[in-house]
Formats: structure tokens, C-alpha cells, sequence
């Protein structure tokens, strides 16, 4: 089945800075890459998703690349406030298996 | 976007007993459901896929007679944990595949407290 690997597990930036998670699949059959943040005690919710026929996707202050011949995609945050702090997770479409997931910490 | 209810949000129950997890896909049909658990600090694991009207695909390592899966509509999966044990005490939350965009929409999660 989908092997989902995602780093680093902790992520601690300065409001403003960058923040940047990548991942990786085992299954080429996957064709939608999901990320998802979940704040604690809340369910999942979706931040930002690509397809295998795109490179790369950008919404407001998020951006989603995604390498399929390296089998790797990966989220940017720009402009990270305290508020983007959270738990981020990646998905991968065949199996729906999630990585490990990265807590963001954003410094005020 | 598309709404997933899970209920009950909370449930306490004695070692022993069997819990049923209702996850509801409310504004869409969704011929597949995702279980998983989730323990403090860690990742989704995925338990199982359920698919309406089929057997659910349960991954290694979970056992099929003790997470009991039912996706008898479109709009409904069940999961029951039946003789439950301290052990079994978790986060456990679903997600429905909105047919259209691929999209996963997860439900609220429910929290199991086995006595």
C-alpha cells in the first residue's frame, strides 16, 4: 500500500519567516495530494490540495508543489503568523494514508 | 464545503462493552468512508476503508471482528468497537470522499474513554 513520509516533525519559525514541510509517497498511482492543518482537539481541516497534473499551486500565503518523478510534494507558508500554529498533515490519494504530521510553531 | 457529522463526540463506556460511531455525510453521497484513530500528539493512522454496500478493507494489523465497519448508504458508515478495552481508548474520527472533487471532509471525531 501508500507509504506517506513527511519532515520534520517539529517545525518552530519566527512570525514572518517561512515554513516549509515536504513529503514524500511510495504509490505512483496517487493523483491528489491533500494537506490538512488540525488544531488541537479540532478534526482535520483542509488548507490547500494539488493534482498529479499540476506542478505547483498557490493560495494567498500557501503553496503546494508537488514532484511526481521524485515522488515528493511540499506545502510553503509565507508570511507565517501565530495563528498558522498547528499540526500539518499530508495525504496521499491511493489509500488515504496520512504522514506523520509536522507541529508548526509560529514565534510572535 | 461538503459537511461529515460523526456522533457521539464523547462516549465513556465499561470494559467490556460495545460502542457504535455513527460518521454521516450530510450534503453528499459518499461511497467511501475512511476510519481513523488518533492517539495524543501522533498522526491519523488509518483503520479501515469503508465502502457502501461492500466489505470494508481493513489495514494490518487492525482486527475486522473487534472494529466492526457497516456502510449500509451512501450517506452513512458505522464503526463499533465491540469488547472494548482500556486499550482501545482513542480518537477516533472519519472521513467521507466527496465523489466529485476527491476532496476528504472529516467528521468531528469521537472521543472513547474505556473504563
Amino acid at each position: 500500500g501508500e507509504n506517506v513520509e513527511q519532515h520534520p516533525s517539529t517545525l518552530s519559525v519566527q512570525e514572518g519567516d517561512s515554513a516549509v514541510i515536504k513529503c514524500t509517497y511510495s504509490d505512483s498511482a496517487s493523483n491528489y495530494f491533500p494537506w490538512y492543518k488540525q488544531e488541537l482537539g479540532k478534526r482535520p481541516q483542509l488548507i490547500i490540495d494539488i493534482r498529479s497534473n499540476v506542478g505547483e499551486k498557490k493560495d494567498q500565503r500557501i503553496a503546494v508543489t508537488l514532484n511526481k518523478t521524485a515522488k515528493h510534494f511540499s506545502l510553503h507558508i509565507t508570511e507565517t503568523q501565530p495563528e498558522d500554529s498547528a499540526v500539518y498533515f499530508c495525504a496521499a490519494s491511493h489509500g488515504m494514508r496520512f504522514g506523520a504530521g509536522t507541529r508548526l510553531t509560529v514565534k510572535p | 464545503g461538503a459537511v461529515v457529522s460523526q456522533h457521539p463526540s464523547r462516549v465513556i463506556c465499561k470494559s467490556g462493552t460495545s460502542v457504535k460511531i455513527e460518521c454521516r455525510s450530510l450534503d453528499f453521497q459518499a461511497t467511501t468512508m475512511f476510519w481513523y484513530r488518533q492517539f495524543p500528539k501522533q498522526s491519523l493512522m488509518l483503520m479501515a476503508t469503508s465502502n457502501e454496500g461492500s466489505k470494508a478493507t481493513y489495514e494490518q494489523g487492525v482486527e475486522k471482528d473487534k472494529f466492526l465497519i457497516n456502510h449500509a448508504s451512501l450517506t452513512l458508515s458505522t464503526l463499533t468497537v465491540t469488547s472494548a478495552h482500556p486499550e482501545d481508548s482513542s480518537f477516533y474520527i472519519c472521513s467521507a470522499r466527496e465523489g466529485a472533487s476527491g476532496e476528504l471532509f472529516f467528521g468531528e471525531g469521537s472521543r472513547l474513554t474505556v473504563l
